[in-house]
């Protein structure tokens, strides 16, 4: 299985809205709505953001929105903080019965 | 509050068998409908899924490591382990325990802070 293809590198100043896309094809992201979305700061392990495309667990912000267009799904950050800079990670169910992660995106907040 | 912790060796000679133990507190992982779930990241580079296994029993792996990893479950001591068999330095990465709370499709909202395994002679 591929790895879901995201841009390497993001940026944003404190305030704006950033968007970060996830590419796949119709055996992952477009052939299920169970993409996810995580944040992960430097040494930290990764945290849920995001599940089934849009849905958010309890306590995170709902600055963290996501949404899914054919075999792309996007996450949209509004109010940029300093705190999300970070590196973000989406995944997809696949039609083998795995998970597929993408290859991350560094958000830098400038 | 549900708390995971890896153990295990940090270093692994190449062709041995890596084995990592996740310890649950805070929940039961024979119940609960969880997929306890392995997950690496490489030094530098993004997260890999390695399988996980359901609270029944049942397994899925990452076809790119299928013949070599096995992931089992201790119910008496609250513990699921990974196993990777005939190791070289390209299996050195930090490994996490986590648990998906939503059917296996990806929604891993409890982790564990991850163990650096090194693979070296």
């Amino acid at each position: 299985q591929s790895a879901l293809t995201q841009p390497a590198s993001v940026s944003g100043s404190p305030g704006q809205s950033i968007t970060i896309s996830c590419t796949g094809t119709s055996s992952d992201v477009g052939g299920y709505n169970y993409v996810s979305w995580y944040q992960q700061h430097p040494g930290k392990a990764p945290k849920l953001i995001n599940y089934e495309v849009s849905k958010r667990p309890s306590g995170v912000s709902n600055r963290f929105s996501g949404s899914k267009s054919g075999n792309t799904a996007s996450l949209t950050i509004s109010g940029l903080q300093a705190e999300d800079e970070a590196d973000y990670y989406c995944s997809s169910y696949t039609s083998s019965s795995t998970l597929v992660f993408g290859g991350g995106s560094k958000l830098s907040v400038l | 509050q549900v708390q995971l912790q890896e153990s295990g060796p940090g270093l692994v000679k190449p062709s041995q068998t890596l084995s990592v133990t996740c310890t649950v507190s805070g929940d039961s992982i024979s119940s609960g409908g969880y997929y306890w779930t392995w997950i690496r990241q490489h030094p530098w580079k993004g997260l890999e899924w390695i399988g996980y296994i359901h609270s029944s029993g049942s397994t899925w792996s990452n076809p790119s490591l299928n013949s070599r990893v096995t992931v089992s479950v201790d119910t008496s001591k609250n513990q699921f382990s990974l196993k990777l068999s005939s190791v070289t330095a390209a299996d050195t990465a930090v490994y996490y325990c986590a648990r998906d709370s939503y059917s296996g499709y990806g929604g891993m909202d409890y982790w564990g802070q991850g163990k650096l395994v090194t693979v070296s002679s």
